[in-house]
């Protein structure tokens, strides 16, 4: 039983194209977030959301939009994809404060 | 905001041999601070976290050292395995989310 699960687990697409990534987390947490992990590992969080709620946006392009339609969803939604987004993309769910941050399988998304 | 420096880079040691991991943090209000280990192409795992209020944490070969005064906090693997080779994240709480350090790739040789 998958506490964080992202979809999909690979995802190749051409240069400008849109394309979506989904997470659904079942540990009741309040707070989800996005991570980007690019080629030398650095794991650097995009959004997060609490309770539906967006709390923490770190100046990411607005090419990137992310949607929760409830506490147990995050969505992520790409515009105009460029080579630079290719990269490892991991949801993680917490409580409130940090707490059992659990991360989801991750999503390669590779912009040719 | 909260900055995480960790190292080495990277650590190579021989099966049996103990590692440790260093991270410093700049934000005092951090109250949290979790190890994730991430094995090729997995997701990052916890392996073992501390709060402030507590110095050391231990569980089986792992355990986790904090310094609130230095702002410093470690971890330590004893008697290592092939199968401790991953990458190892240091974390900071701040503000409702984690911080990460920059990683440390360990390689445990036979």
């Amino acid at each position: 039983d998958t506490a964080v699960s992202q979809t999909p687990k690979y995802l190749v697409t051409q240069m400008g194209n849109d394309k979506s990534i989904k997470c659904e987390q079942n540990l009741g947490h309040d707070t989800m977030y996005w991570y980007k992990q690019d080629s030398k590992k650095f794991l650097k969080i995009m959004f997060s959301y609490n309770n539906k709620e967006l709390i923490i946006n770190e100046t990411v392009p607005n090419r990137f939009s992310p949607k929760s339609p409830d506490k147990a969803h995050l969505n992520l939604h790409i515009n105009s994809l460029e080579l630079g987004d290719s990269a490892v993309y991991f949801c993680a769910s917490s409580q409130t404060g940090g707490d059992g941050y659990t991360f989801g399988s991750g999503t390669r998304l590779t912009v040719v | 905001g909260e900055n995480v420096e960790q190292h080495p880079s990277t650590l190579s040691v021989q099966e049996g041999d103990s590692a440790v991991i260093k991270c410093t943090y700049s934000d005092s209000a951090s109250n949290y601070f979790p190890w994730y280990k991430q094995e090729l192409g997995k997701r990052p795992q916890l392996i073992i976290d501390i709060r402030s209020n507590v110095g050391e944490k231990k569980d089986q070969r792992i355990a986790v050292t904090l310094n609130k005064t230095a702002k410093h906090f470690s971890l330590h693997i004893t008697e290592t395995q092939p199968e401790d080779s991953a990458v190892y994240f240091c974390a900071a709480s701040e503000s409702q989310k984690l911080v990460f350090g920059t990683g440390t790739r360990l390689l445990v040789s036979p």
